[in-house]
């Protein structure tokens, strides 16, 4: 079985700063990382996923995740944020290829990202 | 392109009564999932089916059933509905054989039993 841990429930952040938004996970059997946006009243968008290969990881909307093995992580950053971005974003984890829980989502409790002007 | 296809988008019901949700996946997807959202909660997963078999089986109740038809359309049923069913209720379809691990959700069913 999986979890994910967000560690921030709630992120407020002005324009056009950066931002950081944590995402732990633990696992005992390899896994596919994600990260989706939902904004308010509307369903889930992926942002970006990891799969294998290159740990750093570019997603839409100027987004980007590094998966960090030994940490167990996969936060998720943007350099400069914009009103647009006010959201909450759901990091997700799921059995990797071979497993049998394939497509399985197991979702962390979301963080609100609030960009002020 | 065509997206994932839920109806209805909201729905209102007595303690009691019996909802039907539909879902139409993405043309060629052949696996569609069930996931529930509360209030300020994050999606959890439900049920899902792969070439129209139950495949994984997640935290749904006793009352609700759920099936995939010929068509690859799902449908999930919820009977007796609960205060604590009101919920956003997802679907989501992907093409396993491509092996991406990606999931692509539709809008979304509110449900609000009264």
């Amino acid at each position: 079985a999986q979890s994910v841990t967000q560690l921030d429930s709630q992120v407020p952040v002005f324009e056009e700063a950066p931002v950081e938004l944590r995402c732990n996970y633990s696992s005992s059997v390899s896994v596919y990382l994600f990260w989706y946006v939902q904004y308010p009243n509307q369903g889930l968008q992926l942002l970006l996923k990891y799969l294998s290969g290159s740990t750093l990881v570019k997603g839409i909307n100027g987004f980007e995740a590094e998966f960090n093995k030994s940490q167990t992580s996969f936060h998720l950053r943007k350099p400069s944020v914009h009103i647009s971005d006010t959201a909450e974003y759901f990091c997700a984890v799921s059995e990797g290829a071979g497993g049998t829980s394939y497509g399985k989502l197991t979702f962390g409790q979301g963080t609100i990202l609030t960009v002020h002007p | 392109a065509a997206g994932v296809i839920q109806s209805p988008r909201h729905l209102i019901k007595e303690k009691r009564e019996t909802a039907t949700l539909k879902c139409y996946p993405i043309p060629r997807h052949d696996t569609v999932y069930w996931y529930q959202q509360g209030p300020g909660q994050d999606p959890q997963f439900l049920i899902s089916f792969y070439e129209k078999m139950q495949s994984d089986k997640g935290s749904i109740p006793d009352r609700f059933s759920a099936q995939q038809f010929s068509d690859y359309h799902s449908e999930l049923n919820m009977s007796s509905l609960e205060l604590g069913d009101s919920a956003l209720y997802f679907c989501a379809s992907s093409f396993r054989r491509a092996n991406t691990g990606e999931l692509f959700f539709g809008e979304g069913s509110r449900l609000t039993v009264l």
